[in-house]
């Protein structure tokens, strides 16, 4: 089945950039997608970003669009975010999950906080 | 984008009670939903793919249904371990969305 380990969260100044790092195990993670979800505190879930292995095509919600950039590294099994001018309304707990369609296995997120 | 709307946003219910939670999506997505139960402090969990696809090691007790633009998630007989918060999540096209939550209480 798998397991996921977010990484890289902080606070952050708003303007700032930071990157979050998942690394993957128990799956052949070239053939997956990564989906990034992320949930603001007491606020539901936001659907943020994915990289389909099939295509290598990348997609993003609209509201990050533009300022975040999915990556990965097949050789490392990491999928990566990174995240620029954040604002107050970036601040969540982030979660990447295995595929796309199917997301069956989360990690157990990281928190981003924006604030000065 | 398509517009998920998720009802109730919360509902309070008893042991043994029947539980309906609807997703209403602002276009037609055939079968593309998802739904995910969430509890504190956890990430979510995929209950049920494809509409009505129950994932495995999900109980019976939890069913889905429709297709194009509602979506209802029926837990026929609520147990305690299934107070949490329940999401729909479209999977027709990108961006995907969420739904808004349905959070389920204990009455």
């Amino acid at each position: 089945e798998g397991q996921l380990l977010e990484s890289g969260g902080g606070l952050v100044q708003p303007g700032g950039s930071l990157r979050l790092s998942c690394a993957a195990s128990g799956f052949t993670f070239s053939r997956e997608a990564m989906t990034w979800v992320r949930q603001a505190p007491g606020k539901g879930l936001d659907w943020v970003s994915v990289f389909r292995s099939t295509d290598n095509k990348t997609y993003y919600g609209d509201s990050v669009k533009g300022r975040f950039t999915i990556s990965r590294d097949n050789s490392k099994n990491m999928v990566y975010l990174q995240m620029n001018s954040l604002t107050a309304e970036d601040t969540a707990i982030y979660y990447c999950a295995k595929g796309d369609y199917y997301m069956d296995v989360w990690g157990q997120g990281t928190m981003v906080t924006v604030s000065s | 984008d398509i517009q998920m709307t998720q009802s109730p946003s919360s509902l309070s219910a008893s042991v043994g009670d029947r539980v309906t939670i609807t997703c209403r999506a602002s276009q037609g997505i055939r079968n593309d939903l998802g739904w995910y139960q969430q509890k504190p402090g956890k990430a979510p969990k995929r209950l049920i793919s494809a509409a009505s696809t129950l994932q495995s090691g999900v109980p019976p007790r939890f069913s889905g249904s429709g297709s194009g633009t509602e979506f209802t998630l029926t837990i026929s007989s609520l147990q305690p371990e299934d107070f949490a918060t329940y999401y729909c999540l479209q999977l027709n096209t990108y961006p995907r969305t969420f739904g808004q939550g349905t959070k389920v209480e204990i009455k």
